[in-house]
């Protein structure tokens, strides 16, 4: 049992690159999310899924995309890479429980600099 | 949700109580107490949550206040390993279908030898 899982676990990219961070989950999780972390900050949210086919936008959507095409994996897209994109990446997942659904789990981050 | 409010930093002795208090003088009636924790460069751990009675588990104890405006968080006997910053978030645990955390600053918790 891996938990979750982040794909690449470092990167580096120019402004106006692309590309694309995947998260997995093997909990057959409902909900999945994405966070971003910047330094000395907490997390804010990204994008959520709340199952198969669905996504939603949290507090800083802008210049970030998602998708969940499959129930365990939830991915987001950078199409456009800025500076201020520079990050440290987390995905997580959650049970469908009302109560159970702030347990979530994280994995180990993807941590992006945008040059 | 409701706002919390925790102390910047706190420090504690290896093989001591550590107890970390978390204010939220506003919280709801159907609003829950959770608190994680996020070691340097890793993804927050969830560690134990509550709605109004005391709550334990292997890793922590979680001890609410009867009007629900504060809670502590006890390690009984931290160790180095549980340097980290805590978050203590407070959120409606049931309607809707948005389940996101919003986390504040937290708590930087070290542990001394």
């Amino acid at each position: 049992n891996a938990g979750v899982t982040q794909t690449p676990k470092f990167r580096v990219l120019k402004t106006g690159q692309s590309m694309t961070l995947l998260c997995a989950q093997d909990m057959n999780h409902e909900y999945m999310y994405w966070y971003r972390q910047d330094p000395g900050m907490g997390l804010r949210l990204i994008h959520y899924s709340v199952g198969e086919g669905t996504t939603a936008k949290g507090e800083v959507p802008d210049g970030y995309n998602v998708s969940r095409l499959k129930k365990q994996n939830f991915l987001l897209g950078l199409e456009s890479a800025a500076p201020s994109q520079t990050s440290v990446y987390f995905c997580a997942s959650s049970y469908l429980a009302r109560d159970r659904g702030y347990e979530q789990y994280f994995g180990p981050g993807t941590r992006l600099t945008v040059t | 949700d409701a706002k919390t409010t925790q102390p910047p930093s706190m420090d504690c002795a290896e093989g001591r109580a550590a107890n970390l208090p978390c204010n939220h003088s506003t919280i709801s009636g159907n609003e829950y107490v959770y608190w994680y924790r996020q070691i340097h460069s890793q993804g927050p751990q969830y560690i134990i949550h509550g709605l109004k009675n005391n709550e334990t588990n292997e890793m922590a104890s979680l001890i609410i206040t009867e009007d629900r405006k504060s809670s502590t968080l006890i390690l009984p006997h931290a160790t180095l390993r549980d340097t980290a910053v805590y978050y203590c978030i407070v959120r409606v645990g049931s309607g809707g279908s948005n389940y996101k955390l919003t986390f504040g600053k937290g708590t930087l918790l070290t542990v001394n030898p």
